[in-house]
């Protein structure tokens, strides 16, 4: 069974803080995305990671893909209110069309 | 504009009363998928088609059934809702590659309530 853990489960900062959330398998995925959900919504792609030590940065978001591909992080670098919601990552392993959720990383930016 | 549309978005239901969700897409992908998702937790898989393909996963039960009468349209048909069945039901949609990324965009939820 393919596993992705994610940490922290819950973050609470401030705003102006940095970040950083953890997404660790022991298994190889082709590529690996990032979604937000906002309470009420569906998950909102960010940003999908395909090549192993991938960077990719959204504004101030800094999404990596482990060179090995069975790791990610997401870095967020002055946090707004706005950046409040479910972080998820999810794997694709290339084949059967479905993904691997990670456990969720709840982000809860105040003023 | 939407690509992934859910209808309704709430949907309140009894006990016991069947009750079908829908889900439309622009994007003309191969595959859609159902998802439940409980309170803050992951989404979980309940099944995918892919084209006329039916996938259902393991632990999914008998009481969740689906139909995709063409490429745009995906139903989820709860034949006897239960309390537990109270959750957001996420519909999702993806081109169906392999061996890179087959991204997955997901329509805005139907939250359902069973009284």
């Amino acid at each position: 069974t393919q596993l992705l853990e994610q940490s922290p489960q819950f973050l609470s900062i401030q705003e102006g803080e940095n970040l950083t959330v953890y997404c660790n398998s022991s298994s190889v995925f082709s590529s690996l995305q990032w979604y937000r959900q906002e309470p009420g919504e569906g998950p909102v792609l960010l940003v999908t990671v395909v090549t192993g030590g991938e960077v990719k940065k959204l504004k101030r978001l800094t999404f990596q893909f482990g060179d090995a591909r069975k790791d990610s992080s997401l870095h967020i670098t002055a946090a707004q209110p706005g950046d409040t919601g479910l972080y998820l990552c999810a794997g694709d392993t290339g084949t059967a069309s479905k993904l691997t959720f990670g456990t969720g990383t709840r982000l809860q930016v105040t003023l | 504009d939407a690509m992934v549309i859910q209808n309704p978005r709430y949907q309140v239901t009894q006990f016991g009363k069947p009750v079908t969700l829908s889900c439309s897409q622009t994007l003309n992908h191969n595959v859609m998928y159902w998802y439940q998702q409980k309170s803050s937790q992951a989404p979980k898989l309940l099944f995918h088609y892919y084209d006329k393909d039916f996938n259902n996963e393991a632990d999914t039960p008998d009481n969740f059934q689906s139909r995709r009468p063409n490429t745009s349209f995906c139903f989820l048909d709860i034949r006897s809702p239960g309390l537990g069945d109270a959750a957001m039901y996420l519909c999702a949609t993806s081109s169906g590659v392999t061996g890179g990324a087959d991204t997955q965009y997901f329509g805005p939820g139907t939250r359902l309530t069973v009284l």
